[in-house]
């Protein structure tokens, strides 16, 4: 049963455009959300979070959007640059559980000239 | 300065064999966990160690057990490996305030292959 759901494996967005990665989750106990990016042969890096007190969290080029009566979060990166080519994994945890992760399977974002 | 460190980066094992992979972290955090990446990429959580003491046990095989001699330690030890055991495996900490609201950071990962 995945609770965090990634359905897009793949996006490819021009350089300069925005990007926007979807998650969905089911657990209603979720309440505080990440977004991970991760290079081949490294470990995951911590991107932008998100409380479930609030419905979006900006930094720089990175905004979260959280509708918590949807169950969906997204990630928008903008304006998109080369260098952001990962894959994005969105994840959630809920308070009281030691800050256990729950991942999606992620979203491979492709960033072309 | 490496902040959550792994080693070895790459171990090829045969089936059978009993295996130690080691984490560090220097960040002064107080929980570590184990994660596990399988073949179809899902990034799951098998154990976490909050000061030295077990406060995660996802449904893992008794074949694998973690030890954390110190909070900055947590290794995972794999007995009888076996073929379905391949998979890259990742070290993360977070200061756990009980909270939740935190991030965790990884580990480079151990990308072992039992052959």
């Amino acid at each position: 049963d995945q609770q965090v759901k990634q359905n897009s494996p793949s996006l490819s967005v021009q350089e300069g455009r925005i990007s926007i990665l979807n998650c969905d989750y089911t657990n209603s106990m979720f309440d505080y959300f990440l977004w991970y990016k991760k290079y081949p042969a490294e470990g995951p890096t911590f991107l932008i979070s998100i409380s479930s007190i609030k419905d979006k969290n900006e930094d720089g080029r990175f905004t979260v959007f959280l509708n918590k009566s949807a169950k969906h979060l997204s990630l928008h990166i903008v304006p998109s640059q080369p260098g952001d080519s990962a894959v994005y994994f969105c994840a959630a945890s809920a308070t009281g559980t030691a800050s256990k992760l729950t991942f999606g399977t992620g979203t491979r974002l492709q960033v072309t000239l | 300065d490496t902040a959550v460190s792994q080693t070895p980066k790459y171990l090829v094992t045969q089936m059978g064999n009993d295996k130690s992979i080691k984490c560090e972290q220097n960040l002064g955090h107080d929980t570590m966990y184990w994660y596990k990446q399988d073949s179809k990429k899902f990034l799951k959580i098998m154990f976490s160690y909050n000061n030295k003491e077990l406060i995660i046990n996802e449904t893992v095989p008794n074949r694998f057990s973690p030890k954390s001699p110190d909070k900055a330690h947590l290794n995972l030890h794999i007995n009888s490996l076996e073929l379905g055991d391949s998979a890259v495996y990742f070290c993360a900490s977070t200061h756990n305030r009980g909270l939740g609201d935190t991030e965790a950071f990884f580990g480079q990962g151990t990308r072992l292959t039992v052959v």
